[in-house]
Protein backbone atom coordinates (compact mmCIF):
# COMPACT_ATOMS: atom_id res chain seq x y z
CA UNK A 1 0.00 0.00 0.00
CA UNK A 2 1.34 3.95 -0.65
CA UNK A 3 1.69 6.43 1.80
CA UNK A 4 2.31 9.91 1.27
CA UNK A 5 3.80 11.58 4.32
CA UNK A 6 3.68 15.71 4.53
CA UNK A 7 5.49 16.74 7.43
CA UNK A 8 4.77 20.46 7.98
CA UNK A 9 1.34 21.44 9.55
CA UNK A 10 1.95 24.76 8.86
CA UNK A 11 4.80 27.28 6.64
CA UNK A 12 5.24 30.83 6.68
CA UNK A 13 6.89 33.27 3.90
CA UNK A 14 7.35 36.66 2.81
CA UNK A 15 5.35 37.87 0.06
CA UNK A 16 8.28 37.75 -2.90
CA UNK A 17 9.81 34.90 -1.35
CA UNK A 18 10.13 31.13 -2.44
CA UNK A 19 9.21 28.34 -0.12
CA UNK A 20 9.49 24.81 -0.43
CA UNK A 21 6.72 22.46 0.77
CA UNK A 22 7.86 18.63 2.02
CA UNK A 23 6.22 15.52 0.27
CA UNK A 24 8.06 12.06 0.78
CA UNK A 25 6.22 8.79 -0.50
CA UNK A 26 6.09 4.76 0.32
CA UNK A 27 5.39 2.55 -2.26
CA UNK A 28 7.17 -0.52 -4.17
CA UNK A 29 5.31 0.03 -7.11
CA UNK A 30 8.22 1.30 -10.15
CA UNK A 31 5.34 3.05 -11.81
CA UNK A 32 3.57 5.48 -10.02
CA UNK A 33 2.61 9.54 -10.48
CA UNK A 34 2.65 12.18 -7.76
CA UNK A 35 0.49 15.75 -8.04
CA UNK A 36 0.12 18.31 -5.86
CA UNK A 37 -2.86 20.05 -5.07
CA UNK A 38 -4.14 23.57 -3.31
CA UNK A 39 -7.02 24.33 -1.84
CA UNK A 40 -7.75 27.56 -0.88
CA UNK A 41 -9.96 28.90 2.06
CA UNK A 42 -13.23 28.71 -0.20
CA UNK A 43 -12.58 24.89 -0.32
CA UNK A 44 -11.98 23.98 -3.64
CA UNK A 45 -9.10 21.59 -4.98
CA UNK A 46 -7.31 22.48 -7.66
CA UNK A 47 -4.59 20.55 -9.14
CA UNK A 48 -0.95 22.34 -9.44
CA UNK A 49 1.21 20.03 -10.73
CA UNK A 50 1.94 15.94 -11.99
CA UNK A 51 5.40 14.44 -11.99
CA UNK A 52 5.42 11.12 -13.68
CA UNK A 53 8.16 8.57 -11.85
CA UNK A 54 9.82 7.70 -14.88
CA UNK A 55 10.36 11.39 -15.78
CA UNK A 56 13.67 12.27 -16.23
CA UNK A 57 13.34 16.30 -15.42
CA UNK A 58 11.45 17.85 -12.38
CA UNK A 59 8.35 19.39 -13.55
CA UNK A 60 7.21 22.78 -13.94
CA UNK A 61 4.24 25.06 -13.98
CA UNK A 62 4.57 28.51 -13.62
CA UNK A 63 5.83 29.43 -10.36
CA UNK A 64 5.27 25.66 -9.43
CA UNK A 65 8.02 23.29 -9.56
CA UNK A 66 8.52 19.54 -8.45
CA UNK A 67 11.65 18.76 -6.75
CA UNK A 68 11.73 15.28 -7.47
CA UNK A 69 14.28 13.19 -5.92
CA UNK A 70 13.46 9.43 -6.61
CA UNK A 71 15.94 7.74 -4.58
CA UNK A 72 14.67 9.60 -1.47
CA UNK A 73 10.94 9.42 -2.11
CA UNK A 74 10.82 13.32 -1.98
CA UNK A 75 8.56 15.19 -3.92
CA UNK A 76 8.84 18.32 -2.63
CA UNK A 77 7.02 20.81 -4.14
CA UNK A 78 8.86 24.70 -4.66
CA UNK A 79 6.84 27.95 -5.28
CA UNK A 80 9.11 30.75 -6.13
CA UNK A 81 7.91 34.51 -5.85
CA UNK A 82 5.01 33.45 -3.22
CA UNK A 83 1.87 35.98 -3.74
CA UNK A 84 -0.38 36.33 -0.78
CA UNK A 85 -2.96 34.07 -2.89
CA UNK A 86 -0.77 31.87 -2.71
CA UNK A 87 -2.08 31.25 1.24
CA UNK A 88 -4.31 27.84 1.23
CA UNK A 89 -3.61 24.09 2.42
CA UNK A 90 -1.49 22.18 -0.17
CA UNK A 91 -1.54 18.61 -0.56
CA UNK A 92 1.01 16.02 -2.18
CA UNK A 93 -0.96 12.54 -3.57
CA UNK A 94 0.30 9.65 -5.40
CA UNK A 95 -1.38 7.28 -7.86
CA UNK A 96 -0.28 3.88 -8.85
CA UNK A 97 -0.12 2.53 -12.28
CA UNK A 98 -0.29 -1.21 -11.63
CA UNK A 99 -3.75 -3.25 -11.17
CA UNK A 100 -6.20 -2.65 -9.21
CA UNK A 101 -4.67 0.41 -7.04
CA UNK A 102 -4.46 2.44 -11.42
CA UNK A 103 -5.90 5.67 -10.81
CA UNK A 104 -6.43 6.46 -7.31
CA UNK A 105 -5.16 8.98 -5.27
CA UNK A 106 -3.67 8.76 -1.80
CA UNK A 107 -3.16 12.06 0.04
CA UNK A 108 -1.44 13.26 2.66
CA UNK A 109 -2.23 14.94 5.71
CA UNK A 110 -1.78 18.83 4.20
CA UNK A 111 0.29 21.47 4.29
CA UNK A 112 -1.11 25.12 5.41
CA UNK A 113 1.24 27.65 4.04
CA UNK A 114 0.66 31.78 4.94
CA UNK A 115 2.44 34.41 2.77
CA UNK A 116 2.79 37.11 4.16
CA UNK A 117 3.14 40.98 2.66
CA UNK B 1 -17.00 26.00 -18.59
CA UNK B 2 -18.87 24.21 -15.65
CA UNK B 3 -16.25 20.69 -15.39
CA UNK B 4 -17.35 18.65 -12.05
CA UNK B 5 -20.67 19.80 -10.46
CA UNK B 6 -21.99 19.00 -7.37
CA UNK B 7 -25.10 19.22 -5.60
CA UNK B 8 -26.16 20.28 -2.99
CA UNK B 9 -23.53 22.18 -1.55
CA UNK B 10 -24.25 22.07 2.40
CA UNK B 11 -26.45 19.83 3.78
CA UNK B 12 -27.96 18.59 7.62
CA UNK B 13 -29.21 14.93 7.78
CA UNK B 14 -30.77 13.58 11.46
CA UNK B 15 -29.29 10.09 12.30
CA UNK B 16 -30.99 7.68 10.13
CA UNK B 17 -31.79 9.69 7.01
CA UNK B 18 -30.74 8.70 3.44
CA UNK B 19 -29.67 11.15 1.11
CA UNK B 20 -27.73 10.76 -2.40
CA UNK B 21 -25.22 13.59 -3.08
CA UNK B 22 -25.24 13.91 -7.10
CA UNK B 23 -22.20 15.19 -9.21
CA UNK B 24 -22.15 15.55 -12.84
CA UNK B 25 -18.73 16.33 -14.94
CA UNK B 26 -19.11 17.76 -18.64
CA UNK B 27 -15.52 17.11 -19.42
CA UNK B 28 -15.90 13.33 -21.09
CA UNK B 29 -13.95 11.84 -19.03
CA UNK B 30 -13.76 7.84 -18.60
CA UNK B 31 -13.33 7.95 -14.19
CA UNK B 32 -15.25 9.37 -11.59
CA UNK B 33 -14.44 9.14 -8.15
CA UNK B 34 -15.87 10.04 -4.01
CA UNK B 35 -13.82 11.44 -1.49
CA UNK B 36 -14.64 12.33 2.04
CA UNK B 37 -12.43 15.24 3.85
CA UNK B 38 -12.18 15.32 7.79
CA UNK B 39 -11.05 18.58 9.51
CA UNK B 40 -7.27 18.24 9.30
CA UNK B 41 -6.82 15.58 6.81
CA UNK B 42 -6.33 14.73 3.60
CA UNK B 43 -8.80 13.10 1.66
CA UNK B 44 -10.00 9.60 1.72
CA UNK B 45 -11.33 7.80 -1.35
CA UNK B 46 -14.76 6.21 -1.02
CA UNK B 47 -15.72 4.56 -3.75
CA UNK B 48 -14.70 5.08 -7.51
CA UNK B 49 -16.19 4.61 -11.30
CA UNK B 50 -13.07 3.83 -13.62
CA UNK B 51 -15.35 3.74 -16.71
CA UNK B 52 -18.93 3.70 -17.10
CA UNK B 53 -20.61 0.79 -15.92
CA UNK B 54 -18.34 -0.29 -13.22
CA UNK B 55 -17.44 0.85 -9.76
CA UNK B 56 -15.55 -0.20 -6.81
CA UNK B 57 -14.62 0.40 -3.27
CA UNK B 58 -11.78 2.85 -2.18
CA UNK B 59 -10.32 3.33 1.41
CA UNK B 60 -13.29 3.94 3.23
CA UNK B 61 -16.60 2.79 1.43
CA UNK B 62 -18.69 1.39 4.57
CA UNK B 63 -21.91 3.37 4.58
CA UNK B 64 -22.26 4.46 0.89
CA UNK B 65 -23.34 3.10 -1.98
CA UNK B 66 -22.85 4.90 -5.40
CA UNK B 67 -24.26 4.88 -9.09
CA UNK B 68 -22.69 5.23 -12.26
CA UNK B 69 -25.72 6.57 -13.88
CA UNK B 70 -24.46 7.11 -17.14
CA UNK B 71 -20.57 8.82 -18.31
CA UNK B 72 -21.13 12.32 -16.94
CA UNK B 73 -22.74 11.33 -13.50
CA UNK B 74 -21.60 9.66 -10.74
CA UNK B 75 -23.66 9.63 -7.23
CA UNK B 76 -23.29 8.53 -3.64
CA UNK B 77 -25.94 7.59 -1.34
CA UNK B 78 -25.74 7.34 2.33
CA UNK B 79 -28.51 4.79 3.22
CA UNK B 80 -28.99 5.00 6.78
CA UNK B 81 -26.40 8.65 8.05
CA UNK B 82 -24.82 8.56 10.81
CA UNK B 83 -22.68 11.06 12.93
CA UNK B 84 -19.14 9.92 11.65
CA UNK B 85 -20.10 10.31 8.07
CA UNK B 86 -20.30 14.38 8.55
CA UNK B 87 -17.95 15.61 6.68
CA UNK B 88 -16.64 17.40 3.76
CA UNK B 89 -17.38 15.14 0.21
CA UNK B 90 -15.55 15.88 -2.97
CA UNK B 91 -16.63 14.35 -6.42
CA UNK B 92 -14.34 14.59 -8.98
CA UNK B 93 -13.22 13.20 -12.60
CA UNK B 94 -9.96 12.26 -14.94
CA UNK B 95 -9.83 10.64 -18.67
CA UNK B 96 -8.48 7.82 -16.71
CA UNK B 97 -6.41 6.86 -19.95
CA UNK B 98 -2.53 6.70 -18.73
CA UNK B 99 -1.03 8.13 -15.22
CA UNK B 100 -0.40 10.71 -17.10
CA UNK B 101 -3.70 12.36 -18.24
CA UNK B 102 -4.88 10.74 -14.87
CA UNK B 103 -5.04 14.13 -13.50
CA UNK B 104 -8.42 14.60 -11.50
CA UNK B 105 -10.95 17.61 -11.56
CA UNK B 106 -12.83 18.37 -8.52
CA UNK B 107 -16.27 19.75 -8.01
CA UNK B 108 -16.70 22.33 -5.08
CA UNK B 109 -17.67 20.15 -2.49
CA UNK B 110 -20.42 19.38 -0.53
CA UNK B 111 -20.54 19.75 3.38
CA UNK B 112 -22.55 17.64 5.32
CA UNK B 113 -23.76 17.44 8.89
CA UNK B 114 -24.78 14.61 10.35
CA UNK B 115 -26.58 15.22 13.92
Amino acid sequence: AQKITQTQPGMFVQEKEAVTLDCTYDTSDPSYGLFWYKQPSSGEMIFLIYQGSYDQQNATEGRYSLNFQKARKSANLVISASQLGDSAMYFCAMSLAGGTSYGKLTFGQGTILTVHP
Amino acid sequence: NAGVTQTPKFQVLKTGQSMTLQCAQDMNHNSMYWYRQDPGMGLRLIYYSASEGTTDKGEVPNGYNVSRLNKREFSLRLESAAPSQTSVYFCASSEGRTLAKNIQYFGAGTRLSVL
